[in-house]
């Protein structure tokens, strides 16, 4: 079945640590996102790519950071910079910009910081 | 930028009622498209409804329909015959088509909690 493969489910990171969240589709999608959920704030854009090895900062890219190395991943990590971690955390994809689909989501990230 | 409004935190529906959520954006493109999420408990997020800007005609799915006013900018969704499976957080979301086909993501209200009673 196709779709978008988040993990782990739940992470845990000490204060000062740098952690990676994964994410994998087989949607064959070109555009991936990554979102930031926190209660009552809806979703927030981080960072999103367009196409392998090209990506640009969201409305709240700092303290984060991603790459783009393969259509089909799309990392995120959160370092030590990010003063707020604790979140939910939301990876999407959708197709390019002449199939006009809605973005589809993984699902999710729980970060802790302990 | 695009900014997307849900006035109300929380809506309480009793089963098999029909019921109506709220949303409003702010936009100065003319061709966008509008979209009705759930996230259930799980937290997945399922996409429910969709509507492009440039269709005068409202979109339903099954039980589910949009009433689009674009001169208003307003988008909400009514749940008709609610279920019990229907209670979750529903997130209104604008996508503009102008941005590289929309591919710089998907804005989103603050969501509204709905709840069903039996």
């Amino acid at each position: 079945d196709g779709g978008i493969t988040q993990s782990p489910k739940y992470l845990f990171r000490k204060e000062g640590q740098n952690v990676t969240l994964s994410c994998e589709q087989n949607l064959n999608h070109d555009a991936m996102y990554w979102y930031r959920q926190d209660p009552g704030q809806g979703l927030r854009l981080i960072y999103y790519s367009q196409i392998v090895n090209d990506f640009q900062k969201g409305d709240i890219a700092e303290g984060y950071s991603v790459s783009r190395e393969k259509k089909e991943s799309f990392p995120l990590t959160v370092t030590s910079a990010q003063k707020n971690p604790t979140a939910f955390y939301l990876c999407a994809s959708s197709g390019d910009r002449y199939s006009n689909t809605e973005a589809f989501f993984g699902q999710g990230t729980r970060l802790t910081v302990v | 930028a695009q900014t997307v409004t849900q006035s109300q935190p929380e809506m309480s529906v009793q089963e098999a009622e029909t019921v109506t959520l709220s949303c409003t954006y702010d936009t100065s493109e003319s061709d966008y498209y509008l979209f009705w999420y759930k996230q259930p408990p799980s937290r997945q997020m399922i996409l429910v409804i969709r509507q492009e800007a440039y269709k005068q005609q409202n979109a339903t799915e099954n039980r589910f329909s949009v009433n689009f006013q674009k001169a208003a900018k307003s988008f909400s969704l009514k749940i008709s015959d609610s279920q019990l499976g229907d209670a979750a957080m529903y997130f209104c979301a604008y996508r503009s088509e102008y941005s590289g086909g929309g591919a710089d993501g998907l804005t989103f209200g603050k969501g509204t909690h709905l709840i069903i009673q039996p």
